[in-house]
């Protein structure tokens, strides 16, 4: 079974924090991705990353970064944390789109943050 | 205009009725179409996938395509109790490297014993 982690359920971070998700994947998947998801909104991509160290902006990149510089990991970053930030973080990985295999993502059990 | 737009209900149907969740999508280029459930506070799990026009069965679900009039729809049968949650449409757009996935808002389903 696939499984994506990550590395807190749920966060409480103040405005103007520095604030580090983490995404890990044990299947060897290329693709990953960071959503959050608010009421009403759905899930939005924020950034995906098809290989280690590239990266691809999403929706809604800003206020945001990424790094990926393992296969396994993919991290978010918010650079300077914003009340507008509060939301469910939520990771997934897939295979490429090159693999014959059913294209599916995967979620992580997802991060509560609350910016304060 | 969403990528993806669905009714958010609550759709409520009694224990054992037929429930259908319905989902459109703006962008002709989507190649495949995925279903998923949501539990409260729960991250999204993968019900079923659909690539072709038509109709594709999995147990009590059935995904139902039509490309020309670009919707997608999600049928259960015998609903129990355990099936309230809130359904998400999702479709895949291919780029030149990456796929791109854009979800709907979700439906909401209340199965009522």
């Amino acid at each position: 079974d696939v499984k994506v982690t990550q590395s807190s359920r749920y966060l409480v971070k103040r405005t103007g924090e520095k604030v580090f998700l983490e995404c890990v994947q044990d299947m060897d998947h290329e693709n990953m991705f960071w959503y959050r998801q608010d009421p009403g909104l759905g899930l939005r991509l924020i950034y995906f990353s098809y290989d280690v160290k590239m990266k691809e902006k999403g929706d809604i990149p800003e206020g945001y970064s990424v790094s990926r510089e393992k296969k396994e990991r993919f991290s978010l970053i918010l650079e300077s944390a914003s009340t507008n930030q509060t939301s469910m973080y939520l990771c997934a990985s897939s295979l490429p789109q090159w693999r014959e295999e059913v294209d599916t993502q995967y979620f992580g059990p997802g991060t509560r943050l609350t910016v304060l | 205009q969403k990528e993806v737009e669905q009714n958010s209900g609550p759709l409520s149907v009694p224990e054992g009725a037929i429930a259908s969740l319905n989902c459109t999508y703006s962008d002709r280029g989507s190649q495949s179409f995925f279903w998923y459930r949501q539990y409260s506070g729960k991250s999204p799990e993968l019900i079923m996938f659909i690539y072709s026009n038509g109709d594709k069965e999995d147990g009590r679900f059935t995904a139902q395509l039509n490309k020309a009039s670009q919707y997608v729809s999600l049928l259960i049968r015998d609903s129990q109790p355990s099936d309230s949650a809130t359904y998400l449409c999702a479709v895949r757009q291919p780029t030149d490297n990456f796929n791109k996935f854009y979800f709907g808002s979700g439906t909401k389903l209340n199965v009522k014993p």
